[in-house]
């Protein structure tokens, strides 16, 4: 079945970097854009950022834009999310989430499914 | 905030219907792109619910339907039962290439 499941999640702090990791399993991971959402209790589900099925596009939110890297390697099957300068609003719990088939530019479309999140939390 | 505005809650009884609005504007639903919803029960992952505006995935059952009109999108939930009780989130795109979601809607089964 399909599975994927996030990972590299901790308490970092302020300014610092942390690297999260998705592996997934049970379809095509090359064929397929991927997201990263998050969750705050104060403000809900925010969509990140997004990944065409070759890595060659990505879409960013405007709160991570310039900090946030997504990326992918396709031969392991695994989603990346590089974090850097760390802010204390970052804290969420983080998610991956498949995305469009064949998807090469941002179109419209659904998260489905979900991983289980990796909680960031930074703090001094 | 979140860019889709949704109640914070609603109650019913048991076997009664209820309805959660999704409010966007121009730039997102009033511009054609669909709407989402997921299902987020205690501790769990959100779950897809409806998409497309008005598609149940395999599984859903269908006592939930979707729908859109103009900037808003509705869920619909008929027959409430108990294990419906959880957190519902609307999404859609925006012309601006986000991917958009709403602030959350707490259903309680009285």
């Amino acid at each position: 079945q399909v599975q994927l499941v996030e990972s590299g999640g901790g308490v970092v702090q302020p300014g610092r970097s942390l690297r999260l990791s998705c592996a997934v399993s049970g379809f095509t991971f090359s064929t397929y854009g991927m997201f990263w959402v998050r969750q705050t209790p104060g403000k809900g589900l925010e969509w990140v950022a997004v990944i065409s099925s070759d890595g060659r596009n990505t879409y960013y939110a405007d709160s991570v834009k310039g900090r946030f890297g997504i990326s992918r390697d396709n031969s392991k099957n695994t989603l990346y999310l590089q974090m850097n300068s760390l802010k204390p609003e970052d804290t969420a719990l983080y998610y991956c989430a498949r995305g469009p088939r064949n998807m090469i530019v941002a179109v419209s479309h659904w998260f489905d499914p979900w991983g289980q999140g990796t909680l960031v939390t930074v703090s001094s | 905030q979140a860019v889709l505005t949704q109640p914070p809650s609603v109650s019913e009884a048991p076997g009664q219907r209820v309805i959660i609005s999704c409010t966007g504007s121009s730039s997102n639903i009033g511009a054609g792109y669909d709407v989402q919803w997921y299902q987020q029960l205690p501790g769990t992952a959100p779950k897809l619910l409806i998409y497309g505006s008005n598609n149940r995935p395999s599984g859903v059952p269908d006592r939930f339907s979707g729908s859109t009109s103009g900037t808003s999108g509705s869920l619909a939930i008929t027959g409430l039962q108990a294990e419906d009780e959880a957190d519902y989130y609307c999404q859609s795109f925006d012309r601006s290439l986000n991917y958009v979601f709403g602030s959350g809607t707490r259903v309680t089964v009285l």
